[in-house]
């Protein structure tokens, strides 16, 4: 089985550029994450999906970030513009159902981002 | 908002020797998760123990929970190096439809 997918693994921006990441999750996930990881920190969530509807984006800087999962499979993140503080990893992942009843959250490898 | 507090937030062994890692909480939860992510990669699922759960083993993994502390713990007998990562607690609150992350316990095995 493939695990989720993402792209790409390393990006340097300079701060007030925009970025994009794509992620592809298991195929038959209904349920997509994004988590932002800032060094020595645990996974913060941003954005989660159910198909193509949106659970929770409570933490999602909406005046900056947002995110798209057209067709209920593979999703972008994009962020404009970009500030220093964004510099972290940006982590998917993809369950078969909702969070919250003890779903398998797959991760995929992550994107590292870098706003200098 | 990170839930979980991990404890210790760093932790240094002999190959052979056990590591115990804490997970406090605050609010009521469904259950409770923990992963494992080595260095610059994403994060690996590696149990789940239910609010009405207080024990549960797999493998060299032994987890604990106790709701009315609003504690977890975790325990890897007979470390190996390649259990050198960071560790997560994972809690799905009750009332709501997401799982918040703590901030993990670096583990470092010594060959």
């Amino acid at each position: 089985e493939a695990g989720v997918a993402q792209s790409p693994r390393y990006k340097i921006i300079e701060k007030r550029q925009s970025v994009a990441f794509w992620c592809n999750p298991i195929s038959g996930h209904a349920t997509l994450y994004w988590y932002q990881q800032i060094l020595g920190q645990g996974p913060k969530l941003l954005i989660q999906f159910q198909n193509n509807g949106v659970v929770d984006d409570s933490q999602l800087p909406k005046d900056r970030f947002s995110a798209e999962r057209l067709k209920g499979v593979d999703s972008t993140l994009k962020i404009q513009p970009a500030k220093l503080e964004d510099s972290a990893v940006y982590l998917c992942a993809s369950s078969l159902g909702l969070a919250g009843r003890g779903e398998t959250q797959y991760f995929g490898p992550g994107t590292r981002l870098l706003v200098l | 908002s990170q839930q979980g507090e991990e404890d210790p937030q760093a932790l240094s062994i002999q190959e052979g020797e056990n590591a115990t890692m804490n997970c406090s909480y605050k609010t009521s939860i469904n259950n409770l998760q923990w992963y494992r992510q080595n260095s610059g990669r994403g994060l690996v699922h590696l149990i789940l123990i239910r609010s009405n759960e207080r024990e549960k083993h797999s493998g060299r993994l032994r987890v604990t929970l106790d709701t009315s502390k609003k504690s977890s713990s975790l325990l890897i007998t007979a470390s190996r190096a390649a259990d050198t990562a960071s560790y997560f607690c994972a809690t799905d609150e009750v009332g709501y439809q997401k799982v918040t992350f703590g901030i993990g316990t670096k583990l470092q095995v010594i060959p």
